[in-house]
């Protein structure tokens, strides 16, 4: 079971910043078979990135995924007042049990 | 539009069983290509994937569950259902329904059902 490490787990900026999120996957992710979520208060998560860089349908282009092997990041280019949330980072296309990163909180500074 | 709305009782008693159903519109749940998860998630904690079921009622559990959840589907009536026997304070969570591709390389949730609350109390 592949074991995902999200930093750091609390991050404080400002509308505008630039920043970047970090997922560090315990071995190898084959096919680069990552995804990251967004998760606001009181909601779902919703799907971000596939494929570690694919954009899932309707995501701003501000959001970016990058990365391969075991080091993956989540990049916001220009942060948003409503980007301001909880990320996640998720392992699939291998034999279940699914595992998430324990989370990325992107707060207002 | 796929939609996916949890449903079930928010409390629950130590040592009985949490029972929830997924309800499923907008698609069939019989389309084959698809599985369909549970996944919960304690306050101000993370995600933790409880099992999932395929149309035809094939089944997988999350091991450090595996003992106590039951997952299973009614395709008459576009639904599947959690059952996780024994509960504690330590089940109490936001309970989610999502959708994952049989592809492995498509193999992502989306959609999520909004959640639903549910408290382990006497």
């Amino acid at each position: 079971e592949i074991v995902l490490t999200q930093s750091p787990g609390t991050l404080s900026l400002s509308p505008g910043e630039r920043v970047t999120l970090s997922c560090r996957a315990s071995e190898s992710v084959s096919s680069s078979y990552l995804a990251w979520y967004q998760q606001k208060p009181g909601q779902a998560p919703r799907l971000l990135i596939y494929g570690a860089s694919s954009r899932a349908t309707g995501i701003p282009d501000r959001f970016s995924g990058s990365g391969s092997g075991t080091d993956f990041t989540l990049t916001i280019s220009r942060l948003e007042p409503e980007d301001f949330a909880v990320y996640y980072c998720q392992h699939y296309g291998s034999s279940p049990p699914y595992t998430f990163g324990q989370g990325t909180k992107l707060e207002i500074k | 539009q796929l939609q996916l709305q949890e449903s079930g009782p928010g409390l629950v008693k130590p040592s009985q069983t949490l029972s929830l159903t997924c309800t499923v519109s907008g698609g069939s749940i019989s389309s084959g290509s698809y599985y369909w998860s549970w996944i919960r998630q304690p306050a101000g904690k993370g995600l933790e994937w409880i099992g999932r079921i395929y149309s035809s009622g094939s089944t997988n559990y999350n091991p450090s569950l595996k003992s106590r959840v039951t997952i299973s589907v009614d395709t008459s009536k576009n639904q599947f259902s959690l059952k996780l026997s024994s509960v504690t304070a330590a089940d109490t969570a936001v309970y989610y329904c999502a959708r994952t591709d049989v592809m492995p390389d498509l193999d992502w949730f989306d959609p999520w059902g909004q959640g639903t609350l549910v408290t382990v109390s006497s």
